[in-house]
């Protein structure tokens, strides 16, 4: 079946780039239909979607986070990754990874719990 | 900006009895409206999409109705395993999707 899992430290300095990489497994990143998504949790602003990516490496990402997001994928690893940068207080929250089909994001990571602090 | 308001914020139920979600959109979304459950520690799964269609694997006790700005979500006799907290996501200018904030249905 399908699983994604989200990898990456748990805790970043205020300032520095949070970075974390999705693993797919039982499905392609390379196939045509599914977009893969980054979005996070927090208590303060609830489900937020930050950004996708297409297997041709074809991104959006929400104006929000503005240029400090970067989302790429490695179709070789079947794994797609999360770089953001300049982090505050305010990015702490729990990072999911997501498949979507424009429907409905139908697989979920777990989550992965992110800290910034100094 | 589509912004998403569900209420109520909680709905205290006991099992076995109705519970019915609302979910009104700021503008028309038409159909492009899923529901998501999530449960303490996990993430969201997707219960319905296009705004009445179950997702593969979900009990047909749960439906979703709606268009235009106002949606229902509609779980027929709660069970045990449904007390969780339910979010409406707007898709029609996908992306992005709009969350709305959540209503947690809880045991009475």
């Amino acid at each position: 079946q399908v699983q994604l899992q989200e990898s990456g430290p748990g805790l970043v300095k205020p300032s520095e780039t949070l970075s974390l990489t999705c693993t797919v497994s039982g499905a392609s990143v390379s196939n045509v239909i599914h977009y893969w998504n980054w979005l996070r949790q927090s208590p303060g602003k609830g489900l937020e979607w930050i950004g996708n990516i297409f297997y041709i490496g074809t991104t959006k990402y929400n104006p929000s986070f503005r240029s400090r997001v970067t989302i790429s994928v490695d179709t070789s690893k079947n794994q797609f990754s999360l770089r953001l940068s300049s982090v505050t207080g305010a990015d702490t929250a729990v990072y999911y990874c997501a498949r979507d089909d424009k429907l409905m994001y139908d697989y979920w990571g777990q989550g992965i719990r992110v800290t910034v602090s100094s | 900006e589509i912004v998403l308001t569900q209420s109520p914020a909680t709905l205290s139920l006991s099992p076995g009895e109705r519970a019915t979600l609302s979910c009104r959109a700021s503008q028309n979304i038409g159909s492009s409206l899923a529901w998501y459950q999530q449960k303490v520690g996990q993430a969201p799964r997707v219960l319905i999409y296009d705004a009445y269609n179950r997702a593969t694997g979900i009990p047909a006790r749960f439906s979703g109705s709606g268009s235009g700005t106002n949606f229902t979500l509609t779980i027929s006799t709660l069970e045990p395993e449904d007390f969780a907290i339910y979010y409406c996501e707007g898709r029609r200018y996908w992306p992005p999707g709009t969350f709305g904030q959540g209503t947690k249905v809880d045991i009475k």
